[in-house]
């Protein structure tokens, strides 16, 4: 069974404070993603990257950065976290060729700031 | 069930020609809908983004309409450009519970 996993459920951090959200995906896929999830606003990108190294900024970059030091491996960083920054992270990975089942997603981090 | 579908799943068209490409969603709520380009090897980039009460909302060559009635969606690609050869993908957002509904996607190849 294919996975991706992100390494919190839930996390509650301080405004100010460092913060890394961790994604780990089993199929060897080469893109992988991170979005936010917001009610009312939907899923909005904050970074992919489509290789080793790679990385592209998607719509709402601002306040975040990412690493993807190994092909499995995609992490998302607050480098000093804020209260708007509170929301759901999802990150996704996908396939060079996009195939029907498109993305597949883990099951989230809900990060609160305080 | 929730459901995004469209097609066709592949299209080919030659360079200047106009297509248009349809989704037909079931999700319900509905929050709104997504268009997505994705180049080979890249992440999908977002072209358009309709919310229950637009019907049409353009972003250059790309067009996309939204009958929240009949739960359909288009995009239409007009005088198309070899950089439009990419997969389109549309996707649903539900209103309730932050559920995404991808669908499967057009690869859309432009020749000269």
């Amino acid at each position: 069974d294919v996975k991706v996993t992100q390494s919190s459920r839930y996390l509650v951090k301080r405004t100010g404070e460092k913060v890394f959200l961790e994604c780990v995906q089993d199929m060897d896929h080469e893109n992988m993603f991170w979005y936010r999830q917001d009610p009312g606003l939907g899923l909005r990108l904050i970074y992919f990257s489509y290789d080793v190294k790679m990385k592209e900024k998607g719509d709402i970059p601002e306040g975040y950065s990412v690493s993807r030091e190994k092909k499995e491996r995609f992490s998302l960083i607050l480098e000093s976290a804020s209260t708007n920054q509170t929301s759901m992270y999802l990150c996704a990975s996908s396939s060079l060729t996009l195939g029907s089942q498109g993305y597949t997603f883990g099951s989230g981090t809900r990060l609160t700031v305080v | 069930k929730n459901q995004v579908e469209q097609s066709p799943q592949s299209l080919i068209i030659l360079e200047g020609k106009n297509c248009t490409l349809q989704c037909n969603y079931t999700v319900s709520p509905f929050s709104n809908l997504r268009w997505y380009k994705q180049d080979t090897g890249r992440g999908p980039v977002s072209l358009t983004i309709m919310t229950f009460s637009e019907n049409t909302k353009s972003n250059g060559r790309y067009t996309a309409t939204l009958d929240a009635d009949t739960k359909q969606s288009s995009l239409h690609i007009t005088a198309s450009q070899l950089s439009d050869s990419a997969s389109y993908i549309c996707v649903v957002l539900k209103a309730a519970g932050n559920k995404l509904t991808f669908g499967g996607g057009t690869r859309v190849l432009v020749k000269p």
